[in-house]
């Protein structure tokens, strides 16, 4: 079964200051990743998606994700955090087949002045 | 485009009554939706998948006599709780996708907070 590894339950940065959110996966096959972003009592806004092709992923907001096989990995970046980027992260993944997205736990992000 | 609005967007309801809730893609054909059950602060996990025109797929340990899906048309799903019970106070969150596109991109309606008095 496909499962999706969130680390970091919390983090706090500074505005201004760059950011990395990571995202571990498991699946034997290749899987679509995506990374979303949920607002308080709101739904999920797609910031990125990866299918194939090139590794390193542009999305919304500017934000960035680079998949990595050989880790497992699909980290979310940007290299300049606003106020605005408080909210929860989540990773999922699903693949070729298989129509269902599995979620990460999250990753809330708080922003200091 | 490719708009999922959800109705209500919020409910409070007396404990054994039922409520329902609408997901409906604005702009394209979902032929496929899915519902979501959100506890707060905590992950979406899936309750089911419904195709247009044919029964939900429920998850494992998701009552379906309890949450009825209805998939009836390409742009309209509802979401029933039957008989509901403080426990089932949560966020639902619907999404949608267009297989006929090729698409395999979830859109996601903006949530219905339930509660159950």
């Amino acid at each position: 079964a496909q499962s999706v590894t969130q680390p970091d339950i919390h983090i706090t940065v500074s505005e201004g200051a760059s950011l990395e959110l990571r995202c571990n996966y498991s699946y034997g096959a290749t899987p679509y990743l995506f990374w979303y972003v949920q607002s308080p009592g709101q739904g999920l806004q797609l910031l990125l998606k990866y299918f194939s092709g090139d590794t390193l992923v542009q999305g919304i907001k500017g934000f960035e994700a680079e998949f990595k096989r050989s880790q497992s990995s699909f980290n979310l970046r940007k290299p300049s955090v606003h106020w605005s980027d408080a909210a929860e992260y989540f990773c999922a993944v699903s693949n070729f087949g298989n129509e269902k997205l599995t979620f990460g736990t999250g990753t809330r992000l708080t922003i200091i002045p | 485009g490719a708009v999922v609005s959800q109705h209500p967007s919020w409910v409070i309801c007396k404990s054994g009554t039922s409520v329902k809730i609408e997901c409906r893609s604005l702009d394209f054909q979902a032929t496929t939706m899915f519902w979501y059950r959100q506890f707060p602060k905590q992950s979406l996990m899936l309750m089911a998948t419904s195709n247009e025109g044919s029964k939900a797929t429920y998850e494992q340990g998701v009552e379906k006599d309890k949450f009825l899906i209805n998939h009836a048309s390409l742009t309209l799903s509802t979401l029933t709780v039957t008989s509901a019970h403080p426990e089932d106070s949560s966020f639902y969150i619907c999404s949608a996708r267009d297989l006929v596109s090729g698409g395999y991109e979830q859109f996601f309606g903006p949530g219905t907070r339930l509660t159950v008095l």
